[in-house]
């Protein structure tokens, strides 16, 4: 699946602080879920991944919340650092491997 | 482990020159790679699936003869652009699916092209 290219709606945070990102995908049928976080000049860095029979997956300073519901996805980090600026992208995946991207979010961490 | 290089990381070449890029998985074995490419602020269009031993699998509106794709072992999948143009600028990325219980996709560093 492709995403649309879309100019990144944008987040700014003070370092400190926590930052919630938020992702709505599409496909009811989706059962595997990831956050990427790809900072300016390189590729995609995998950062945490949920499965559909999950609501909430913990990692180091990062949590992703699922709500199949309304079919969204969150990525919370805590005590967010400089380093954590990049823009983060969602990705969601049906049984038959086709990953769709979100739009992505950038993040911009103040100091 | 999961991890993906590509190379090179940015490349200028003229107008009408084709341009190879390489993207391998390193610490594991990858039958399904893909190639996506992503302009300034924008997020990534997916341009094909590659899978090892076969034909690649193009989104529409991505030209198969200008795009090639070849998936010849499985840690090595190779993008050429034929007679590159300026608006073939872009940054490529790949990525590689680690095939285990979540098939996780793990993307390569990029590559810059830069067509004059």
């Amino acid at each position: 699946g492709e995403s649309v290219g879309l100019h990144l709606p944008t987040l700014s945070v003070q370092e400190g602080d926590n930052s919630i990102i938020n992702c709505a995908y599409s496909n009811s049928a989706s059962d595997y879920f990831i956050w990427y976080k790809q900072e300016s000049g390189k590729g995609p860095q995998f950062i945490i991944d949920i499965r559909s029979n999950m609501d909430k997956r913990q990692g180091q300073r990062v949590t992703v919340l699922l709500n199949k519901t309304v079919k969204h996805l969150s990525l919370q980090i805590a005590a967010t650092q400089p380093g954590d600026s990049a823009v983060y992208f969602c990705a969601e995946k049906a049984n038959n491997n086709d990953m769709r991207f979100g739009a992505g979010t950038r993040l911009t961490v103040k100091p | 482990g999961a991890v993906v290089s590509q190379h090179p990381s940015w490349v200028i070449c003229k107008s009408g020159t084709s341009v190879k890029i390489e993207c391998r998985s390193l610490d594991f074995q990858a039958t399904t790679m893909f190639w996506y490419r992503q302009f300034p602020k924008q997020s990534l269009m997916l341009m094909a699936t590659s899978n090892e031993g076969s034909k690649a699998t193009y989104e529409q509106g991505v030209e198969k003869d200008k795009f090639l794709i070849n998936h010849a072992s499985l840690t090595l999948s190779t993008l050429t652009v034929t007679s590159a143009h300026p608006e073939d600028s872009s940054f490529y990325i790949c990525s590689a699916l680690w095939v285990t219980s979540t098939d996780t996709q793990y993307f390569g560093p990029g590559t810059r092209l830069t067509v004059l």
